[in-house]
Parts: structure tokens; C-alpha cells; sequence
């Protein structure tokens, strides 16, 4: 079974409107990571937005915001305020515990990514 | 400056010629990893290392090989490459293994095999 799901192969959103991506996860662990990266067309990946399987608030940095939903396994990106450059593709992860070290490291684990198009 | 260095950044090699991708990070991150990205797949990790002398395979090891002799760097080895290994690779350190640790990201390296 898929860890990370995310639905929405691609999406267009309109400049200076807010977008959300969806995410999905799957653990049984109540300790887990989740993060959010950016892959523009030139290939870099770039660290978004993390949160904790025990924060209690929503992560937020800068224009991007984290909807998580514990209970519904999601945790979903949102951009507002969506400018030319955030065209890229998005990737959610998950670090969970790996079990080989006591559960308290863990390997990140990918879902298959959202393109995202800005149109001006 | 902080930072994930990866040599070559493009590759074009033959069927069975041995190579080596090379990653170095100078923030002293205990964890690294190596991923490779194909079209529709997302990232998929092939190896990681916890710290210098321990390694782990990780969802697609076959036909690749690591070590980690040395903090800062975590070559990929591919002793006998074939097509089916073209992709885009990527190597990427934490501070350590921690479910709360970020990774960072080398600027990628493309390989194809012919």
C-alpha cells in the first residue's frame, strides 16, 4: 500500500489565488514527520514546510500553510496569494520510525508529486 | 555555504561500465541518503546511512552499492549499470536520522545508460 497518496497528478491555479494540494498519508506509528518539498523545472528540491505528528498547530512559512488533519491522515499544502514562480512540482513526505533504530530515526518516503501551474 | 555537492551533474554511459556518482555535504549531517527520481514515481530511496560505517538499503538497492568511510561523503557505486538505471539522482543529508530533521538536497545528477 502507498504510504504517501497525493490525488492530484496535476493542477492550475490562477496568479494571486490561494491552492491547495492534497496529501495523504498511512502509518500505524504515532510518531511521524511530515514534509512538504518544491522541484522547479531545474531539478533542485527545496524544503517547504514541516510538521510534527504531535504539534498541535498548523505549520506555517511564509505564503505556505500546512491544513493537517490527524484523524483523516492528511496533511495537505497550502500557497497563498499563488505568484509565476510557484510553478514546480510538489512533493509530500513522511519520516516515520524505522524499527532497525529503536524507532527513533526514520528514512523520508515520497508520494509521486502534484504539478502545479501558475497562470497569470 | 551550506551544501550538498554531487559530481557529475550529467552522465552518459555504456552497459556494464562500472561508475561512481559522487556526494559530499559539509554540514556535518550524520544521515545521507541516495534517491532516484523516474517519471510518474516520485523519489525512491536506493541506500542510506545513518552514520559513517552504517548503511541500510533502502526500497531499490538492486544493482547499486554505498559505502561511508568518511562523514562528509556517500558515493554511489553502480558496478555494472544497465538502461533500466537512467534516472535522475539525487543524494540528500540531515543533520541526523530524526523524524524531525529535514533534508537537503544535491542539485541532482542524470544518468543515462546506453
Amino acid at each position: 500500500a502507498q504510504k504517501i497518496t497525493q490525488t492530484q497528478p496535476g493542477m492550475f491555479v490562477q496568479e494571486k489565488e490561494a491552492v491547495t494540494l492534497d496529501c495523504t498519508y498511512d502509518t500505524s506509528d504515532p510518531s511521524y514527520g511530515l514534509f512538504w518539498y518544491k522541484q522547479p523545472s531545474s531539478g533542485e528540491m527545496i524544503f517547504l514546510i514541516y510538521q510534527g505528528s504531535y504539534d498541535q498547530q498548523n505549520a506555517t512559512e511564509g505564503r505556505y500553510s500546512l491544513n493537517f488533519q490527524k484523524a483523516r491522515k492528511s496533511a495537505n499544502l497550502v500557497i497563498s496569494a499563488s505568484q509565476l514562480g510557484d510553478s514546480a512540482m510538489y512533493f509530500c513526505a513522511m519520516r516515520e520510525a524505522d524499527m532497525n533504530y529503536g524507532g527513533s530515526q526514520g528514512n523520508l518516503i515520497f508520494g509521486k508529486g502534484t504539478k502545479l501551474s501558475v497562470k497569470p | 555555504e551550506a551544501q550538498v555537492t554531487q559530481n557529475p551533474r550529467y552522465l552518459i554511459t555504456v552497459t556494464g561500465k562500472k561508475l561512481t556518482v559522487t556526494c559530499s555535504q559539509n554540514m556535518n549531517h550524520e544521515y545521507m541518503s541516495w534517491y532516484r527520481q523516474d517519471p510518474g514515481l516520485g523519489l525512491r530511496q536506493i541506500y542510506y546511512s545513518m552514520n559513517v560505517e552504517v548503511t541500510d538499503k533502502g526500497d531499490v538497492p538492486e544493482g547499486y552499492k554505498v559505502s561511508r568511510k568518511e562523514k562528509r561523503n556517500f558515493p554511489l557505486i553502480l558496478e555494472s549499470p544497465s538502461p533500466n538505471q537512467t534516472s535522475l539522482y539525487f543524494c540528500a543529508s540531515s543533520l541526523r536520522g530524526g523524524l524531525t530533521y529535514e533534508q537537503y538536497f544535491g542539485p541532482g545528477t542524470r544518468l543515462t545508460v546506453t
